[in-house]
């Protein structure tokens, strides 16, 4: 039973464009959400997290935005670069179980010229 | 340079072999994890270490076994591989065990093929 769940499986924008990638979750414990960015060869690196008494988060380019009464949540990267193709993991945890994330099946972004 | 490392970066064996794969972290980091990364790119944790004690152990199949001699290695052996264990297996750290917030970090990890 897949906890987390990410759409697209994967995205095709323009440089310029945002891209927006959507979360879903189940288990209303969830009160954390990290995304990780993992470019091919290498391991995630954390590009942006919310907490869930937040409704958004931003960073640079980079939002977050949070619906708990839905479970949703959604990144949306705005300005599209292409070195920002890469595969996108939305992942969560709860604060009952430590640092144990659970992890979505991930959403391959790629960004054209 | 503080990161997390992992060798080998790739390893192809056949059915019924065994392997061992290395991590350490030089971010002075508390906790470590292995993470498994199958074809389709879902990643599930496996195991997490705190101060070199096993915390977590998921559902694994007992012939995967880690291994932690400090608080910055933590190494996996994979008793007579199967060709489901094909997959990337990442290691992580994150500072301190039970800080939820906590950002982890990741090895680049190893990239297993079983024949």
């Amino acid at each position: 039973q897949q906890q987390v769940r990410q759409s697209p499986q994967s995205l095709t924008v323009w440089e310029g464009e945002t891209a927006i990638l959507n979360c879903s979750y189940e288990n209303s414990a969830f009160d954390y959400f990290p995304w990780y960015q993992q470019f091919p060869g290498e391991g995630p690196a954390l590009l942006i997290s919310i907490l869930s008494v937040s409704d958004k988060k931003e960073d640079g380019r980079f939002t977050i935005f949070f619906n708990k009464r839905e479970k949703k949540l959604s990144l949306h990267i705005a300005d599209s670069q292409p070195g920002d193709s890469a595969t996108y993991f939305c992942a969560a945890s709860a604060t009952s179980s430590g640092q144990k994330l659970v992890f979505g099946q991930g959403t391959i972004l790629k960004v054209y010229l | 340079e503080t990161a997390v490392f992992q060798t080998p970066n790739y390893h192809v064996t056949q059915v019924g072999n065994e392997v061992s794969f290395n991590c350490k972290q030089t971010l002075g980091h508390d906790t470590m994890y292995w993470y498994k990364q199958d074809s389709k790119k879902l990643l599930k944790i496996m195991f997490s270490y705190n101060n070199k004690q096993l915390i977590v152990n998921e559902t694994v199949p007992r012939r995967f076994s880690p291994q932690s001699s400090d608080k910055a290695h933590l190494n996996l052996r994979i008793k007579s591989v199967e060709p489901e264990d094909s997959a990337v297996y990442l290691c992580a750290s994150s500072p301190h065990w039970g800080e939820f917030q906590d950002t982890q970090y990741f090895g680049p990890g190893t990239r297993l093929l079983v024949l």
